[in-house]
């Protein structure tokens, strides 16, 4: 079975541009989470989506925008780039969303990421 | 807001030692993950922690939640080179009515032969 798979892996910008990211989930997961996580720090929470509506967000400009596709898989867009935008990005999948029980099925899959830099 | 802090943040020890990370939230958890992230990596399940006082064991590490559901803790014992890499705790807070988890700043563990 494929892990939680994301592209692009590596990508360099320049300040004002856009990005879009894109996250494929493990087969069955609904949930798909994006973290921005910079060097040196802990995963920060960007967005949750199940089953394609938005059902969390983090403390992220409107820059950030993010949608999630009846396949279950998502995307995360950024636009007008800044300096401080570099970082990894990491896309989770969970078999739920966090409004379940306190049960397994919020563990948390993670891709391997596509690290951003913007010049 | 709502904020996950670790100590220490680094920790350097030789092989055999033990180890411990400590996780320290400002807000009651609804329950508690824990992740490890090796260099160039991405974090990767460790454990999930629910009740108040919950004790877990993998091998060699033990995983603590406290009383008040505001704390955690992870000890290695007899440290390995394969333990390197940086711990995580994640919180399951919840906000306007949904759920979030928030990663702690993490302790980064290296592991001297």
């Amino acid at each position: 079975d494929a892990g939680v798979t994301q592209s692009p892996t590596h990508l360099i910008k320049t300040r004002g541009q856009q990005v879009t990211l894109r996250c494929s989930p493990i087969s069955g997961h609904k949930s798909v989470s994006w973290y921005q996580q910079v060097l040196g720090q802990g995963p920060q929470f960007i967005f949750q989506y199940y089953e394609k509506e938005e059902r969390g967000r983090g403390n992220f400009p409107d820059r950030f925008s993010a949608r999630q596709f009846p396949n279950y898989s998502s995307e995360l867009n950024v636009n007008a780039l800044l300096l401080g935008d570099s970082a990894l990005y990491l896309c989770a999948s969970s078999l739920a969303s966090y409004l379940a029980g306190d049960s397994g099925a919020n563990v948390l899959t993670f891709g391997a990421g596509s690290r951003l830099t913007v010049l | 807001g709502q904020q996950v802090m670790q100590i220490p943040q680094y920790q350097h020890v030789q092989e055999g030692e033990d180890f411990t990370t400590y996780c320290n939230s400002s807000t009651t958890l609804s329950n508690i993950q824990w992740y490890k992230q090796r260099p160039g990596g991405h974090p990767v399940f460790l454990i999930q922690l629910v009740k108040s006082g919950e004790v877990k064991k993998q091998k060699r590490l033990t995983f603590q939640f406290g009383e008040a559901k505001k704390n955690s803790s992870l000890h290695i014992t007899a440290t390995q080179t394969t333990d390197v890499g940086t711990y995580f705790c994640a919180g399951r807070v919840s906000t306007s009515g949904t759920y979030k988890y928030i990663f702690g700043t993490g302790t980064r563990l290296k592991v001297l032969a």
